[in-house]
């Protein structure tokens, strides 16, 4: 069974420090792996996606790196902000029993940013 | 733009009640889903479905029930009501819904349910 662990639990940063976001899975056989943001009391918005055959994307501040074979991510934010304070998520895509694509998510970073 | 609606935000039910969350996307992805998660844990599959009349069991046991009669909807029904199902519930939909799916999942707001 696919396992998401990501560390560390929680981040506090001044504003402008760039930061790595950490995320681990259990078994390399996936499809994707996304990485989402949360506010408080909200939904989920994807943030990046990258496939299995690749090695990185990158959005804007964002970069997330992907090592299928060692089962590891990050997430590089660059020049932090206070608007980026949320939880951080990070979610594998991997075959159900018919082959279909779903998600196993990690419990996520919270990361603070303060001014 | 990706719509993905969820009601009502925030419900609170006395045990033993029958209760229906709803979530619909106006975008016509094939693939929904049903999140449950409780504070400072992880999202977990309970329910999703890769198009119309097509429903499965996501990898946690759930006591609810969903159907999805319409590519738009896909609402989870709580026969009756007890305080274990008291959790946020986030609905979600991609347009992919074949082998290798490569799409993003949109996220609807979620329902607060506290069961009393």
């Amino acid at each position: 069974k696919q396992e998401v662990t990501q560390i560390p639990a929680a981040l506090s940063v001044p504003e402008g420090e760039n930061l790595v976001l950490n995320c681990s899975f259990t078994d390399s056989a996936i499809y994707n792996l996304q990485w989402f943001r949360q506010d408080p009391g909200k939904g989920l918005t994807s943030l990046l996606l990258i496939q299995s055959s690749q090695r990185e994307q990158t959005s804007g501040r964002l970069n997330a790196s992907l090592d299928k074979s060692s089962g590891r991510s990050t997430l590089y934010i660059a020049a932090s902000q206070p608007g980026d304070s949320a939880t951080y998520l990070c979610a594998v895509g991997a075959p159900d029993s018919s082959g279909y694509s779903t998600l196993t998510f990690g419990k996520g970073t919270m990361l603070l940013v303060s001014p | 733009e990706a719509d993905i609606y969820q009601t009502p935000r925030y419900l609170v039910i006395g045990t033993g009640k029958k209760i229906t969350l709803e979530c619909s996307q106006t975008m016509g992805h094939d693939k929904m889903y049903w999140y449950q998660q409780d504070p400072g844990m992880e999202l977990h599959l309970i329910h999703y479905s890769y198009g119309v009349n097509s429903t499965e069991k996501g990898d946690l046991s759930s006591e609810s029930t969903v159907s999805r009669i319409r590519t738009e909807h896909f609402p989870l029904t709580l026969e009756s009501a007890r305080p274990s199902h008291t959790s946020q519930y986030l609905c979600a939909s991609s347009e992919e819904g074949g082998y290798f799916s490569t799409d993003t999942q949109y996220f609807g707001p979620g329902t607060r349910l506290t069961v009393l």
